[in-house]
């Protein structure tokens, strides 16, 4: 595997279920962030973690948490979530902050 | 508050044509600038990128970008599009010694017609 991946792609869960989303970066890039893109809106960054340490919250509400184990893996825990929390989710990483960052391909989920 | 406002939101060019999308940013301080294209269904790529010196920028498949710091801008072009350049386009800025916050622009979407 190279670059970003994500797993799983697609996901579709009720509001009542809890589900995690994976990232894995394949780099050797200390920096991971989390980002949501919906229809009709810019790319909203959610989360940054530098050093596996997390420096960054965007006013994102408590039913997402984030996990970072170490610097190549990302996890985002969903619990409770709304229907309008369905997006495009999208990992990325870079070496540092400030850096040029590499997206994942996303995974799509619906909340129903 | 910080933000970035590409001025197009849908173009459409026949094959051939230039193309310059606009990017405008706001942002109090020195700032690291991207461009990313988002291929359709493919996942978003840096398409090119400037951190300092020489203000003209180029990029992967024939792309160039142009800081002009008096106007807060960092504009795409290419002079001769093709087909395959049918894309989302989006501008993104970061203030150099931020801890990561990339914001975006809204996208441009391209379409080329053949």
């Amino acid at each position: 595997e190279t670059g970003v991946t994500q797993t799983p792609r697609h996901l579709v869960m009720g509001m009542t279920n809890k589900k995690s989303l994976k990232c894995e970066q394949h780099l050797g890039h200390n920096a991971m962030y989390w980002y949501k893109q919906s229809a009709k809106k810019p790319l909203e960054l959610m989360f940054v973690y530098n050093f596996k340490e997390q420096t960054e919250n965007n006013s994102v509400p408590s039913r997402f948490s984030p996990e970072c184990p170490n610097s190549s893996h990302l996890f985002l825990h969903l619990h409770t979530l709304q229907p309008e929390d369905s997006a495009l989710y999208l990992c990325a990483s870079s070496q540092v902050p400030g850096y040029e960052q590499y997206f994942g391909p996303g995974t799509r989920l619906t909340v129903t | 508050a910080q933000s970035v406002s590409q001025h197009n939101h849908h173009v459409i060019l026949s094959e051939a044509a230039s193309l310059e999308l606009g990017c405008n940013y706001s942002y109090g301080g020195t700032v690291n600038l991207f461009w990313y294209v988002q291929y359709p269904g493919q996942h978003l790529q840096l398409l090119l990128k400037y951190f300092s010196g020489d203000p003209l920028v180029k990029g992967i498949k024939g792309f160039e970008a142009e800081f002009i710091k008096s106007k807060f801008s960092f504009n795409l072009r290419k002079p001769s599009v093709q087909w395959s350049d049918t894309a989302e386009y989006f501008c993104a800025v970061i203030g150099s010694s931020n801890t990561g916050k990339l914001i975006f622009g809204q996208g441009t979407t391209l379409q080329v017609k053949p």
